[in-house]
């Protein structure tokens, strides 16, 4: 049962593009909600996290929306550049994000020059 | 400050040896988490451990896995008698109570 789902797989923009990433939860315990950026061969790197007291966070070029009655919450990248171009996952966790993160199957992104 | 440590990052094994990663969480951290994540996957959960302490195992297969997180050292995950299936990344993040999870750079095992 796949608790966080995320769409697209893949995503292909060109430089200056705002890519917009989704994601859709069940668990209406959720109450931390992250994004990590993934290069190929590192490691999860965190992007931006929300709570769901407030519906949108903005840092930098990357602003996350949540919509709490809907269950979801999606990612937006401002100005995309060639340098974003990595896999990015959602990500759901219960008590504040102290307990286990359930994560997306990620999506693959691309923006070319 | 150094980030999460894991070692080694690269880790070849035959099938029925036993595979040994390390985590070092980021100083100040108690809290250590194992993710596995397979070609083209997500990450899934496998454990959650305090000092001395299992908290969460919900995510760990019930034979050949085992994590420890010693009062001194690092936290230690454990496959005896490998196979093929066991191929991933496994990753560890450590945290404060009730703050971000920090990811390390992740142990690549390969089971020929």
């Amino acid at each position: 049962q796949q608790q966080v789902k995320q769409s697209p797989q893949s995503l292909i923009v060109q430089k200056g593009g705002i890519p917009i990433i989704n994601c859709a939860y069940e668990n209406t315990a959720f109450d931390y909600f992250p994004w990590y950026q993934q290069f190929p061969g590192k490691g999860p790197a965190l992007l931006i996290a929300i709570r769901p007291d407030v519906s949108e966070k903005k840092e930098g070029r990357f602003t996350i929306s949540f919509n709490k009655s809907a269950k979801q919450f999606s990612l937006h990248i401002m100005d995309s550049q060639p340098g974003d171009s990595a896999t990015y996952f959602c990500a759901a966790a219960t008590q504040g994000g102290s307990e286990k993160l359930v994560f997306g199957k990620g999506t693959k992104l691309t923006v070319n020059p | 400050n150094a980030g999460v440590m894991q070692n080694p990052r690269h880790l070849v094994r035959r099938r029925g040896q036993e595979a040994r990663l390390r985590c070092s969480p980021m100083k100040g951290h108690s809290h250590v988490y194992w993710y596995r994540q397979l070609p083209e996957e997500g990450l899934k959960f496998m454990v959650y451990l305090q000092k001395e302490n299992i908290i969460d195992e919900s995510g760990m297969p019930k034979e050949r896995f085992s994590a420890e997180f010693p009062k001194e050292g690092p936290s230690i995950l454990r496959i005896q008698q490998v196979v093929r299936g066991d191929s991933a990344a496994y990753f560890c993040a450590s945290s404060k109570k009730k703050e971000t999870q920090y990811f390390g750079p992740g142990t690549r095992l390969l089971v020929l």
